[in-house]
Parts: structure tokens; sequence; C-alpha cells
């Protein structure tokens, strides 16, 4: 996905918190997406960032580096439901190109 | 009823045939998209267009094509399915200001 970068599994406890980091090329970029997608489902918008800094989204939350071509999701009191996937997606000139996504395992 | 619908859902052809899958949106939304998805690659860009005369090629448009009939309308056509396009397929649409994409239930398609 022209060079976005994202661990393909990670594994976390219910309660817990985990962050999911995305790298991304940084030429012609406008900003950044993560999505949730549940097994056979559609993706889900959750955030997107344009500036630097995080935003908060209730129990989740998105923070972009643009000079260093980083973000990260940071999901808070982990539930079994959060099992999924979660893609970094890059608007770049207006294309909207995705990464190979994360899953995300989540143990009782 | 869904903002972005698909159909079909669910699509066994044959290598060789033609095939059209069609995507359909009452969100108002200029912009509209597809993508396929394959295990351990991700959701990769075939085509997207920001308006009714405006078609642009992504990641991947080789042995695809589309028609963008009307705002709420935007079909992917393969001229002549072979096996390895077999994948899930989505349609999304966005709205440049609120920059949110929305996707439709997707489409399975297996060329056999």
């Amino acid at each position: 996905g022209q060079n976005i970068d994202q661990p393909t599994e990670m594994t976390a406890t219910e309660g817990a918190i985990v962050q999911i980091n995305c790298t991304y090329q940084t030429s012609g970029f406008n900003g950044l997406f993560w999505y949730q997608q549940h097994a056979g489902e559609a993706p889900t918008f959750l955030s997107y960032n344009v500036l630097d800094g995080l935003e908060e989204k209730g129990r989740f939350s998105s923070f972009l580096s643009r000079s260093k071509g980083y973000s990260y999701l940071l999901l808070k009191e982990l539930q079994m439901k959060d099992s999924a996937s979660y893609l970094c997606a890059v608007n770049r000139d207006d294309k909207i190109i995705f990464g190979k996504g994360t899953r995300l395992h989540i143990l009782p | 009823d869904a903002d972005v619908t698909q159909t079909p859902r669910n699509r066994i052809t044959k290598t060789g045939k033609r095939i059209m899958l069609e995507c359909s949106q009452t969100k108002g939304h200029d912009r509209m998209y597809w993508y396929r998805q394959d295990p351990g690659l991700g959701l990769r860009l075939i085509y997207y267009s920001f308006d009714v005369k405006d078609i642009n090629k992504g990641e991947i448009s080789d042995g695809y094509s589309v028609s963008r009939q009307a705002q709420a309308k935007f079909s992917l056509s393969l001229e002549s399915a072979i096996p390895n396009q077999t994948a899930l397929y989505f349609c999304a649409t966005g709205d440049q200001n609120a920059y949110e994409q929305y996707f439709g239930p997707g489409t399975r398609l297996t060329v056999t």
C-alpha cells in the first residue's frame, strides 16, 4: 500500500490499553484515517487527523506527527468487541490509500 | 435503508466472462471509490471519481473499467474475468468537506 506500514497482528487483554502504530511516506500527504473492520464486514470510520497532535474520541484516540510520517491509534479499556482489524489510510493528493491493516486479538 | 448499497452481494463466475458490480448511494456525495480486499494485502484502490465527469485510476486498475452513470451510481466492470480477480470488492463514497468515507457492504466475487 504505497509504503504505509503497520504491524500485522497484535494481542492485548480485556480492560487494558493498546497502541497501534502506522508509518507512511510523507509526499503529497493531506491527512490520515483510521478505520475499524470486523471480519466479513465493511470498514467503519474512526478518525481523521490533518494536524499534528492527539485527538480523543471516547475510548479511542489518534495521534499524528506529520514531520515524522507517524500516527498511532490508542484504544483504552479494551472490550472483547474491539477484536477487529484496524486500518491506517493516507489521503495522498485526494487518493485514499490503505495500509494492510492490523488484526487485534483481545484476550479475556 | 443503507446509505451505500452494492449489487450483487455474492457472485461466482467463470474465467473469461464479463461481469459488472454496481454501487448506489443516497448520501449525496460527489466522491466515489472502488476497492478490492485480499487476505494479507488490505484494501487496494482500483478507481475513483470526484464527480460524474471525473474518472481516475487507482493503484490496480488493469483488468477493470468503471462508469459513473450519475452522482449516485458508480459501476465496476471486469471485461474478461480471471481467477486472480477473486476478492472482496468494496464501494465507498466521500464528501470532500467531511473527509469521511462510507463503505458499502461489499461484493464477494469468485472467478473459477
